[in-house]
């Protein structure tokens, strides 16, 4: 399929190792934050959401951090495996949330 | 359980002519959003439609429109497509408005304009 990640910066990882992904997020009233991973030729997949009350919620294998003082994102994932390779955009949300605002996304790789 | 269905997949279209996209909400949703993600880049948020009505929409022209019929399915249409049009187009679907209400993504129609 066609790649999603063209152009966009490439965090490359062994498998195995954590990954580590961070996003800046624009809007200091954003309240509600989700990470997503996108394949090709797929839409995006929820992972894991944060509510701006919490600076840090964990999933299976993944964990979100945030920090709201520098409007600072990431997600960690431990253990790092071949399909885990994919694109990963943030999102941040307000208000009603109505609607996402994604961030630029960056391509994970991850090597045998 | 069928998610979010989109269609078509894929589809070309020539500069100035119209074109329609169709998304079918997961079950029980009843709010549908769509959003354009251009090559390399994260989704922007086109617009929402809630009880068939426009609801919220993003910096997109007029030239962008759709419509929710009432069992929750619902149409973008561009008018006078323009080469920067190309992308992929999402359509998202959830309970209630909120993106914290099961927010779920079709897989998208690819329009590419020549």
């Amino acid at each position: 399929g066609e790649s999603v990640g063209l152009h966009l910066p490439t965090l490359s990882v062994q498998e195995g190792d954590n990954s580590i992904i961070n996003c800046a997020y624009s809007n200091s009233a954003s309240d509600y934050f989700i990470w997503y991973k996108q394949e090709s030729g797929k839409g995006p997949q929820f992972i894991i959401d944060i509510r701006s009350n919490m600076d840090k919620r964990q999933g299976q294998r993944v964990t979100v951090l945030l920090n709201k003082t520098v409007k600072h994102l990431s997600l960690q994932i431990a253990a790092t495996q071949p399909g885990d390779s994919a694109v990963y955009f943030c999102a941040e949300t307000s208000g009603g949330y109505n609607k996402l605002i994604f961030g630029a996304g960056t391509r994970l790789a991850v090597h045998p | 359980d069928a998610g979010v269905t989109q269609s078509p997949t894929h589809l070309i279209k020539t500069r100035g002519q119209q074109v329609t996209l169709r998304c079918s909400p997961k079950s029980g949703h009843d709010t549908v959003s769509w959003y354009q993600q251009a090559l390399g880049q994260g989704p922007q948020f086109i617009f929402q439609y809630y009880e068939e009505e426009e609801r919220q929409r993003g910096n997109f022209p007029d030239r962008f429109s759709g419509h929710q019929f009432p069992n929750y399915s619902s149409e973008l249409n561009v008018n006078a497509l323009l080469l920067g049009d190309s992308a992929l187009y999402l359509c998202a679907s959830s309970r209630d408005q909120g993106v914290n209400y099961g927010y779920t993504f079709g897989s998208g129609t690819r329009l590419t304009v020549v």
